[in-house]
């Protein structure tokens, strides 16, 4: 199987307060997790690329002071928004790479609701 | 750059009446297509991977194929448990990052 989890499946903040989210691959390693957002009805819009031990690649228009990623291990993944804004409320979700053989499948978290009031 | 167009947009469906989902791809040297399901408010659950034309994949009502320009998947007799938004992706040989299309809607109805 390939398992992904993260952690807290939804939070409500004030705004200008920073939240921490996990995310862990369960039954495998994952050098590589990659951290999505997404808008209601929207598809997904990659935000970063994570790599353990390395600094994270952020995507164009992303600003990587707000958005701090740490890999640290090779199960788990952060993602801090920091001084949280109503506009950052959205719904984040974290993929893990798994390879095997040449193979590279991203397998996907169960996602977390972030509201910001 | 990578481009990823499914279509329809929506689908509404009538429970058994059979239907194709269409991914339309522009990739500079494709690794994989991948194929994903998406129910409201879960991130996205993995279907299928096809990785060079003329591959084909199923899964209980479900059949993935692919050429050199596009993606189907086919629904079988679908049911109402079939509803969600599916979605595509290709992984491009110069890197692990999938470039999605919009998906599509997916409605069946008892």
């Amino acid at each position: 199987g390939a398992v992904v989890s993260q952690h807290p499946s939804w939070v409500i903040c004030k705004s200008g307060t920073s939240v921490k989210i996990e995310c862990r691959s369960l039954d495998f390693q994952a050098t590589t997790m990659f951290w999505y957002r997404q808008f209601p009805k929207q598809s997904l819009m990659l935000m970063a690329t994570s790599n353990e031990g390395s600094k994270a690649t952020y995507e164009q228009g992303v600003e990587k002071d707000k958005f701090l990623i740490n890999h640290a291990s090779l199960t788990l993944s952060t993602l801090t928004v920091t001084s949280a804004h109503p506009e950052d409320s959205s719904f984040y979700i974290c993929s893990a790479l798994k390879g095997d053989r040449g193979i590279y499948e991203q397998y996907f978290g169960p996602g977390t609701r972030l509201t910001v009031t | 750059e990578d481009q990823v167009t499914q279509s329809p947009e929506a689908l509404r469906l009538q429970e058994g009446e059979s239907s194709s989902l269409n991914c339309s791809y522009t990739v500079s040297g494709l690794r994989g297509l991948f194929w994903y399901r998406q129910d409201p408010g879960k991130g996205p659950e993995f279907l299928f991977t096809l990785y060079s034309a003329g591959e084909e994949k199923e899964k209980e009502r479900l059949k993935a194929t692919l050429t050199k320009k596009e993606s189907f998947l086919h629904i079988t007799a679908p049911k109402p448990e079939d509803s969600a938004t599916y979605l595509c992706a290709v992984q491009a040989k110069a890197g692990n990052m999938l470039t999605f299309g919009g998906g599509t809607r997916l409605m069946v109805k008892p």
